[in-house]
Order: structure tokens, then sequence, then C-alpha cells
């Protein structure tokens, strides 16, 4: 089975709304981190938020927010007031045991002026 | 700022030689660091991960003897390709992470072209 698995592999949003990328994962480790990284055409991997899966509150950093549903694990990513910037590949990723990191297949953005 | 140093982002060689990308992390002891390559549009592919002191361990289908990989410090990786091919042309990007695993940051990546 899929470690992780994004269903998106390209959504689009209008400017100023918000957006949600889904993510689920697959793991039986009761200790274990999920992750989402923002990749724009330049290459490299800008870290966004990250939630470990003891933790009661979901994560959130500025306009980033993750919706963590342990019992369903899934852990979307919500962009509120998406802007032209925003536009990119999206990773989520989890860590498992000490460190061993898995990535899905990603998701394409567009914000759409 | 970057807490994850990489370079160089670009290079281009002939075929046969070797090239070295370093990877370094600035603001934390990074326990364990992780090699990538990445064909366009695709997700990122794990080649090896290296912990200080010791050495890498490679995925399967990872030539060992082609891609060298040194983690001398706790801030300090190389990647090494050997005898570099044009199919060895991608995008490499390294990760580092510290010891309990809710850090893992990137460098920036190096496109390598190989003629």
């Amino acid at each position: 089975a899929q470690k992780i698995t994004q269903t998106q592999p390209g959504m689009f949003v209008q400017e100023k709304e918000a957006v949600t990328l889904d993510c689920t994962y697959d793991t039986s480790d009761p200790s274990y981190g999920l992750f989402w990284y923002k990749q724009p055409s330049s290459g490299e991997m800008i870290f966004l938020i990250y939630q470990g899966s003891y933790d009661q509150q979901n994560a959130t950093e500025g306009r980033y927010s993750l919706n963590f549903q342990k019992a369903r694990k899934s852990a979307n990513l919500v962009i509120s007031a998406s802007q032209l910037g925003d536009s990119a590949m999206y990773f989520c990723a989890m860590r498992e045991g000490g460190n061993q990191f898995y990535f899905g297949t990603g998701t394409s953005l567009t914000v759409i002026p | 700022g970057a807490v994850v140093s990489q370079h160089p982002s670009r290079v281009i060689c002939k075929s046969g030689t070797s090239v070295k990308i370093e990877c370094r992390s600035l603001d934390f002891q990074a326990t364990t660091m992780f090699w990538y390559r990445q064909f366009p549009k695709q997700s990122l592919m794990l080649m090896a991960t290296s912990n200080e002191g010791s050495k890498a361990t490679y995925e399967q289908g990872v030539e060992k003897d082609k891609f060298l990989i040194n983690h001398a410090s706790l801030t300090l990786s190389t990647l090494t390709v050997t005898s570099a091919h044009p199919e060895d042309s991608s995008f490499y990007i390294c990760s580092a992470s510290n010891r309990f695993g809710e850090k893992l940051f990137f460098g920036s990546g190096t496109q390598l072209s190989v003629l």
C-alpha cells in the first residue's frame, strides 16, 4: 500500500479563495509526523507546515493550516486567501519510525487571477 | 533564510567526468541526510540515506559505486556522481533531518546536465 496518497494531480483556485489539497497516509506506527512542502518552478522544496501524531490541535502557519483527521488518516492542507505566488507543486510527506520519510506524488496548484 | 545550503545549483559537465554536490545544514545538527533524484513533473525518488559517521544506505537499484555519498560531519554531506553519463542528467536534491525527525529541510537542488 502507498504510504502517502495525493489523489489530486492538478487543482485550480481563484485568487483570494481558499483551497484544500488532499493527503491520506498509511502507517501502523503510533508516532509519526506529517509535512507539507511547496515546490515552485525553481525546484527548491519549501517547508510549509508540520503536524505531529500526538499533537492535539491542527497545525497552522500563517495562511496554511493542516486539517488533521487522525482516525481517517488524512492530513489535508488548507491554503486560505490564495495568491498568484501560491502556484506550485505541493507535496505531502510522512515521517515514520526513526527517520523514514515518504512523499506523495504531488499536486500541481494553479491560482487563477 | 535557508537552513540547508546545497551547491552548485547548476552544473554542466562532459561525459566521463565526476561531479561533487555539497549539502550543508546551517542552523541545526543534521543527524540524517537524504539524497533524492527528481525527474520533471515527478515526485522525489530517494537515492540514499546517510547518518553522520557511518556508511550510507542506498535504495534498491541505486549504484553505490556510481553515487558516492559521504557524511563526515553533522553539518555536511556530499554526493559525488562518478564517471557521469548523459542518463545521469537530472535534478538532485538533498535534505537534512534532526535527531527527532520533526525537522526536515531541503537544499535548493542541483540541476546536473551531462553532455
